[in-house]
């Protein structure tokens, strides 16, 4: 099965910028998405097919996908930005969504 | 504004069964599939499967197969998720999420509130 990795945790100061990573075979071949999940909330897609962002959801929120690895970019770095994030995937050839392992965005 | 409202929290004996509805409103129900995404404590998001709400079919991650069916209700615009045979590693908040697709893709645009389901005897 697809497998999606992502770093357990990031750490970033208000105003800076989160990158956080999703790495998969030739993940730059498949469309990604992100979602966020703040605590004891349901997620909510900040980012769709790579880099599109549904209405709603502020231009600091932004991706990219290249290679093996997607990114989700997170600039001037917000409180409320502190929070889960997830990639995902729908693998064509077995018709699975995969999500990624997770990582915990901590804002200093 | 569109909404997906699921039951309330469930407690359960290690071998029962559950049951979550996801009642949807604010879009025509048929026209959009629908996923079950569970997440057990302090861990990430696992997708269940997905039913295609105009014509029923379904599709399982192969763990869940023989333990999951999902059904729909047109009439009634509400999905279902039943879970059988439960164990202690399903207590979990099971979402249900309205499914949209891309040119080479799906994602999950709108989300339940989640149901808690506890197996514990």
């Amino acid at each position: 099965s697809y497998v999606l990795t992502q770093p357990p945790s990031v750490s970033v100061a208000p105003g800076q910028t989160a990158r956080i990573s999703c790495g998969g075979n030739n993940i730059g071949g498949k469309s990604v998405h992100w979602y966020q999940q703040r605590p004891g909330q349901a997620p909510v897609v900040v980012v769709y097919e790579n880099s599109d962002r549904p209405s709603g959801i502020p231009e600091r929120f932004s991706g990219s996908n290249s290679g093996n690895t997607a990114t989700l970019t997170i600039s001037r770095v917000e409180a409320g930005d502190e929070a889960d994030y997830y990639c995902q995937v729908w693998d064509s050839i077995t018709e699975v969504k995969v999500f990624g392992t997770g990582t915990k965005v901590t804002v200093l | 504004q569109v909404q997906l409202v699921q039951s309330g929290a469930e407690v359960k004996k290690p071998g029962a069964s559950v049951k979550v509805s996801c009642k949807a409103s604010g879009y025509t129900f048929s026209t959009y599939d629908i996923s079950w995404v569970r997440q057990a404590p302090g861990q990430g998001l696992e997708w269940m499967g997905w039913i295609n709400t105009f014509n029923d079919n379904t599709h399982y991650a192969q763990k869940l197969q023989g333990r999951v069916t999902m059904t729909t209700d047109t009439f009634t615009s509400t999905a279902y998720m039943e879970l059988r045979s439960l164990r202690s590693d399903d207590t979990a908040v099971y979402y249900c999420a309205r499914e949209s697709s891309t040119s080479s893709s799906y994602y999950f645009h709108d989300w339940g509130q989640g149901t808690l389901v506890t197996v514990s005897s």
